[in-house]
């Protein structure tokens, strides 16, 4: 039962254009919310994150929205650039320290 | 914010064998860490979670007795898979809590390979 989803494994974006990663989760116990940047063989990075009593959180490029009655988050990453060509995780977790994780998707900015 | 260091970062084991994935927290006294297991393409799936000073509590579908977790200390946290076979084969993440916004931080990974 994959809790946290994110149905687009991949996406391919322009430099300079806006990158907007998706995330839903089932678990209405879930309270906070993470994003990962990840590289092939090494530990996740940690981007971003949102508390459930917010509903955007924003860091330089990267914003994190949060749609609670729809179990929806996404991170919109403006403007995109090279080196933000990665494998993305979503990430949330409750009343336990337990990180669920999404399934992850591959964003490749090409100039 | 928090050092996780993760050893060895990579090991080739016969099959059959055991092999032991030490997590330190270099600045941060855990008493609680995470394991993670990645296979190729798929996502971080949570393995276990390691209690300092008492028993690991694992998830669903993980075996307890092939995949030992130790946690005797605040800053050391072990992970020893058992009679490795080459399904075993995985990249292996652990994890510690340390509040705040950033929330986790990650070790940088041990890719095992069960030949």
């Amino acid at each position: 039962d994959q809790q946290v989803k994110q149905n687009s494994p991949s996406l391919s974006v322009q430099e300079g254009r806006i990158s907007i990663l998706n995330c839903d989760y089932t678990n209405s116990m879930f309270d906070y919310f993470l994003w990962y940047k990840k590289y092939p063989a090494e530990g996740p990075t940690f981007l971003i994150s949102i508390s459930s009593i917010k509903d955007k959180n924003e860091d330089g490029r990267f914003t994190v929205f949060l749609n609670k009655s729809a179990k929806h988050l996404s991170l919109h990453i403006v403007p995109s650039q090279p080196g933000d060509s990665a494998v993305y995780f979503c990430a949330a977790s409750g009343n336990t320290d337990k990180l669920i994780f999404g399934t992850g998707t591959r964003l490749q900015v090409f100039p | 914010g928090a050092v996780v260091s993760q050893h060895p970062s990579r090991v080739i084991c016969k099959s059959g064998t055991s092999v032991k994935i030490e997590c330190r927290s270099l600045d941060f006294q855990a008493t609680t860490m995470f394991w993670y297991r990645q296979f190729p393409k798929q996502s971080l799936m949570l393995m276990a979670t390691s209690n300092e000073g008492s028993k690991a509590t694992y998830e669903q579908g993980v075996e307890k007795d092939k995949f030992l977790i130790n946690h005797a200390s605040l800053t050391l946290s072990t992970l020893t898979v058992t009679s490795a076979h080459p399904e075993d084969s995985s990249f292996y993440i652990c994890s510690i809590r340390i509040g705040g916004t950033g929330g986790y931080t990650f070790g940088s990974g041990t890719r095992l390979t069960v030949v």
